[in-house]
């Protein structure tokens, strides 16, 4: 168990729709990052956060937003949702500005979009 | 345009015998490098790292080597194990930012 929680496992919607996705860190931990996974692709970093500021963007679309709140925890919010959205996505936190870049991940959430 | 890639998708090996899981990448900057163990419906997990100052890192049965000048690593597993039967993710940072470039992936199946 890494610590960190991701909620929920598993959320199937329809094309257009808009959904939540929700990621508590490991305690302590001030950074987290999103990650998507596609069929057969490797982890695509999407947006980072730390202590509540966005820190670095990756391949994330418009149509996708995040924010941390004040309690770390983060939401990566995905609106007019279409079928190559369905993947994996992976919330992961680490403790940033130390000599670690280890992440640590959550057991992910799968998307089906239909 | 893959900065980190792992180009084979899959590796069988027998119990035993060792593992061997490699991984190029193209982008200079990058001076950190990790290794993540993926089981099914589970998240990534990490599971051991090196520093662009060292050419090798070992832990247990598990050891990384850097060739910087062929910007290349491998990962060695020895005595390879059932349970380390997974999906090992390559990964890859420039020191000073924390977030982490992939590669693809590649499925090892160690069989008893």
């Amino acid at each position: 168990d890494s610590g960190v929680t991701q909620t929920p496992k598993h959320l199937i919607t329809a094309t257009g729709q808009r959904v939540t996705l929700r990621c508590s860190p490991r305690s302590g931990d001030l950074s987290v990052y999103w990650y998507q996974q596609s069929l057969d692709q490797g982890l695509q970093f999407l947006i980072q956060y730390y202590n509540g500021e966005e820190r670095a963007k990756g391949n994330i679309l418009e149509r996708f937003s995040a924010q941390q709140f004040p309690d770390l925890h983060s939401e990566l919010n995905l609106s007019s949702l279409e079928l190559g959205d369905s993947a994996l996505y992976f919330c992961a936190s680490s403790v940033f500005g130390g000599t670690s870049y280890e992440q640590y991940f959550g057991p992910g959430t799968r998307l089906t979009v239909t | 345009d893959q900065q980190v890639k792992q180009n084979s998708p899959s590796l069988s090996v027998q119990e035993g015998r060792i593992s061997i899981l490699n991984c190029d990448y193209t982008n200079s900057m990058f001076d950190y490098f990790l290794w993540y163990k993926k089981y099914p419906a589970e998240g990534p997990t990490f599971l051991i790292s090196i520093s662009s100052i060292k050419d090798k890192n070992e832990d247990g049965r598990f050891t990384v080597f850097l060739n910087k000048s062929a910007k290349h690593l491998s990962l060695h597993i020895v005595p390879s194990q059932p349970g380390d039967s997974a999906v090992y993710f390559c990964a890859a940072s420039i020191r000073g930012y924390s977030t982490l470039t992939f590669g693809k992936g590649t499925m090892l199946l160690v069989s008893p």
